[in-house]
C-alpha cells in the first residue's frame, strides 16, 4: 500500500521566518511527487518533481526531491501571512489506482 | 474557461437518503477522480476513471458508485447516506501525459445527519 507521510502536521511561525516542510513516501513504481497549497477551498498546484536533486523554484517557494532517501522538502523563505494554508504532498505511482496518494498535510500558520 | 465544476457546493442529507454529486470538466481530460477530505486525514481516493466507460475503485469506495458515460462528466452517487460520509468531496481531472498534475473542482461539503 502506498504511503505518504508529512511532517510536521502543524507549524506556527512569525512573518519573515523561513520554513521547511517535509514529505516522505513509500510507493511502488514512483512516477512523480507533487506539492499543493490549500486555503479553505480546492488544492492549488505548486510543484511537480520527478528527478532527484533538481530544485524547482517559484518566487519564495522551492522544492527538491531525493529519490534515494524517498523524501521531498518544500521551503518557504521570508514568509508572509498569505502563506498560511495547508500544504499537501502527493505521490503518483504506477502501483495501482490512477489517483494520487496524499499525505495528511502540514497546517502552516504565519503570525504577523 | 470553466475547468472542473462541481455541484452542489453544500448539501445536507438524512441517514439513508441517496444523492448524486455532479462533476464536469471541459478540458477533455481522460482521467477523473473523486476524493474525500476529512479533518486530519488528508485526501483519500474514492473512485477514479481513466476514460469513458472505465471506472475503478480507490482507497475508500464503499457506499459510493460512479459511472463515466462521457469524457466530460463523472458523477458520484451515494447509495444510502451514512453520518460517516460527512465530508468535503473533491473531483479532479488530468490529461494523459500531464504527469500527476491534477486540476481540482471547488468541492462539495456534505453533511449527513
Amino acid at each position: 500500500e502506498d504511503k505518504v507521510v508529512q511532517s510536521p502536521l502543524s507549524l506556527v511561525v512569525h512573518e519573515g521566518d523561513t520554513v521547511t516542510l517535509n514529505c516522505s513516501y513509500e510507493v511502488t513504481n514512483f512516477r512523480s511527487l507533487l506539492w499543493y497549497k490549500q486555503e479553505k477551498k480546492a488544492p492549488t498546484f505548486l510543484f511537480m518533481l520527478t528527478s532527484s536533486g533538481i530544485e524547482k523554484k517559484s518566487g519564495r517557494l522551492s522544492s527538491i526531491l531525493d529519490k534515494k532517501e524517498l523524501f521531498s522538502i518544500l521551503n518557504i523563505t521570508a514568509t508572509q501571512t498569505g502563506d498560511s494554508a495547508v500544504y499537501l504532498c502527493a505521490v503518483e505511482s504506477g502501483g495501482g489506482a490512477d489517483g494520487l496518494t496524499f499525505g495528511k498535510g502540514t497546517h502552516l500558520i504565519i503570525q504577523p | 474557461n470553466a475547468g472542473v465544476t462541481q455541484t452542489p457546493k453544500f448539501q445536507v442529507l438524512k441517514t439513508g437518503q441517496s444523492m448524486t454529486l455532479q462533476c464536469a470538466q471541459d478540458m477533455n481530460h481522460e482521467y477523473m477522480s473523486w476524493y474525500r477530505q476529512d479533518p486530519g486525514m488528508g485526501l483519500r481516493l474514492i473512485h477514479y476513471s481513466v476514460g469513458a466507460g472505465i471506472t475503478d475503485q480507490g482507497e475508500v469506495p464503499n457506499g459510493y458508485n460512479v459511472s463515466r458515460s462521457t469524457t466530460e462528466d463523472f458523477p458520484l452517487r451515494l447509495l444510502s447516506a451514512a453520518p460517516s460520509q460527512t465530508s468535503v468531496y473533491f473531483c479532479a481531472s488530468r490529461a494523459v501525459g500531464g504527469g500527476g498534475t491534477q486540476y481540482f473542482g471547488p468541492g462539495t461539503r456534505l453533511t449527513v445527519l
